[in-house]
């Protein structure tokens, strides 16, 4: 199975809280794991991204965790601020290049 | 130094015509791929284009065809435009056809499709 599973579609959170998406998968052939960011009207912008080697990873307010064995992977964005309003989709790469998107999360984080 | 760039921004057809979309990819990549975005969905992957080849294809007809040029820059073409193809057609690019380490996409503001 080519899907990568995500939840929530649409999140709703108060600033200075945690916003959490998480993301499920089935082929263990995905080789790298990346978030992206969207605004309305752009394109998708690369976030962070994580190998399925490393449990965690840490870029400021965002963080990657990935359980290999259970094949989830989630995105936790801490002291979230209303600039952070956007569609999150997490994406799992197959060997060579091709990106397997997952449905989108829509989130707010309301002043 | 820019990013990956497309043109046109928008535009719009109508059914059974046909569309060229256009991709320069960013300094030092050579690898050109192109995604469909649906509305409300996530992006799609229709093709990967490396030394000028095409290299993988997602589930697209052949009415979905593509082209890179020695300056790795690339086009989209999609014949007998459907209702459906109304879309985000999305261009990303990476280094070394990104089979391996840490090289990643990076995509281009993509092109609003209409057909009308």
């Amino acid at each position: 199975q080519q899907q990568v599973k995500q939840s929530p579609q649409s999140l709703i959170v108060q600033k200075g809280g945690i916003s959490i998406i998480n993301c499920a998968y089935e082929n263990t052939a995905f080789d790298y794991f990346p978030w992206y960011q969207q605004f309305p009207g752009k394109g998708p912008a690369l976030l962070i991204a994580i190998r399925p080697d490393v449990s965690e990873k840490k870029e400021g307010r965002f963080t990657i965790s990935f359980n290999k064995s259970a094949k989830q992977f989630s995105l936790h964005i801490m002291d979230s601020q209303p600039g952070d309003s956007a569609t999150y989709f997490c994406a799992a790469r197959l060997t060579g290049g091709k990106l397997i998107f997952g449905q989108g999360t829509e989130l707010s984080v309301k002043p | 130094d820019a990013g990956v760039t497309q043109s046109p921004t928008h535009l719009i057809k109508t059914r059974g015509q046909q569309v060229t979309l256009r991709c320069s990819p960013k300094s030092g990549h050579d690898t050109v791929s192109w995604y469909q975005q649906a509305l409300g969905q996530g992006p799609q992957f229709i093709f990967q284009y490396y030394e000028e080849e095409e290299r993988q294809r997602g589930n697209f007809p052949d009415r979905f065809s593509g082209h890179q040029f020695p300056n790795y820059s690339s086009e989209l073409n999609v014949n007998a435009l459907l209702l459906g193809d109304s879309a985000l057609y999305l261009c990303a690019s990476s280094w070394k056809g990104v089979t391996s380490g840490e090289n990643i996409q990076y995509f281009g503001a993509g092109t609003r499709l209409s057909v009308l």
